[in-house]
């Protein structure tokens, strides 16, 4: 399996802080993502890097690849109480007519006011 | 548009039950995917489809169908439901090789008693 590992597991920061979370994987990829998920509810998107692509930025958002190492890390910057939620990291794998996306267990994050 | 939508948002079932969880998509999507979530396991991909007629498997198929007869709705069967399935379901959908983003839908909560 190429799942993404996210960690930690958990992390609880207080607000205005970053928070750093990582995601490592097993195989080739042709992109990896990061979703949030606040409690009870479904998945959003929040950004989508490519396998050629090192870095890019969304907001307050800061994601970096490094294909060499099979890892990615999601910087969130300036955080506030809203970000409060469980974060993952899915890596996108495509082969003929298929394309699997493969999700890591989550970091859930706690931004104390 | 209205996005993904899933029905029910609550089920109870008893062990050997069958039931269909209902998914629909406004969006014009190409491909769909059924995914699970229980604690500590993050998701896991059950089935996807790629385009009305075709489906495949994902990474824990067993005990689920789905059929794909139009590109907006892509419904999943349980055919006996056993204790294990007892979890949350989510669907999802997204722009098949022009973008990777997935939209989910808020899930199902099954409770297989």
């Amino acid at each position: 399996s190429q799942q993404g590992e996210e960690d930690p597991q958990a992390l609880s920061i207080q607000e205005g802080e970053n928070a750093t979370m990582n995601c490592s994987y097993k195989t080739s990829i042709n992109n990896l993502q990061w979703y949030r998920q606040n409690s009870g509810r479904g998945l959003v998107h929040l950004i989508l890097i490519r396998s050629n692509e090192r870095e890019k930025h969304s907001g307050r958002l800061r994601v970096t690849l490094d294909t060499s190492k099979k890892s990615s890390s999601l910087l969130i910057t300036a955080s506030r109480a809203a970000d409060t939620a469980s974060y993952f990291c899915a890596v996108g794998k495509s082969g003929g007519s298929n394309y699997k996306l493969t999700f890591g267990k989550g970091t859930l994050l706690t931004v104390n006011p | 548009n209205a996005g993904v939508t899933q029905t029910p948002k609550f089920q109870v079932l008893k062990t050997g039950q069958s039931m269909t969880l209902q998914c629909a998509q406004d969006m014009n999507h190409e491909y769909m995917s059924w995914y699970r979530q229980d604690p500590g396991m993050g998701l896991r991909l059950i089935h996807y489809s790629v385009g009305a007629g075709i489906t495949d498997q994902g990474e824990v198929p067993n005990g689920y169908n789905v059929s794909r007869s139009t590109t907006e709705d892509f419904p999943l069967r349980l055919l006996s439901a056993a204790p294990s399935q007892t979890s949350v379901y989510f669907c999802a959908s997204s722009l098949w090789r022009s973008a990777e983003t997935q939209y989910f839908g808020p899930g199902t909560r099954l409770l297989v008693l």
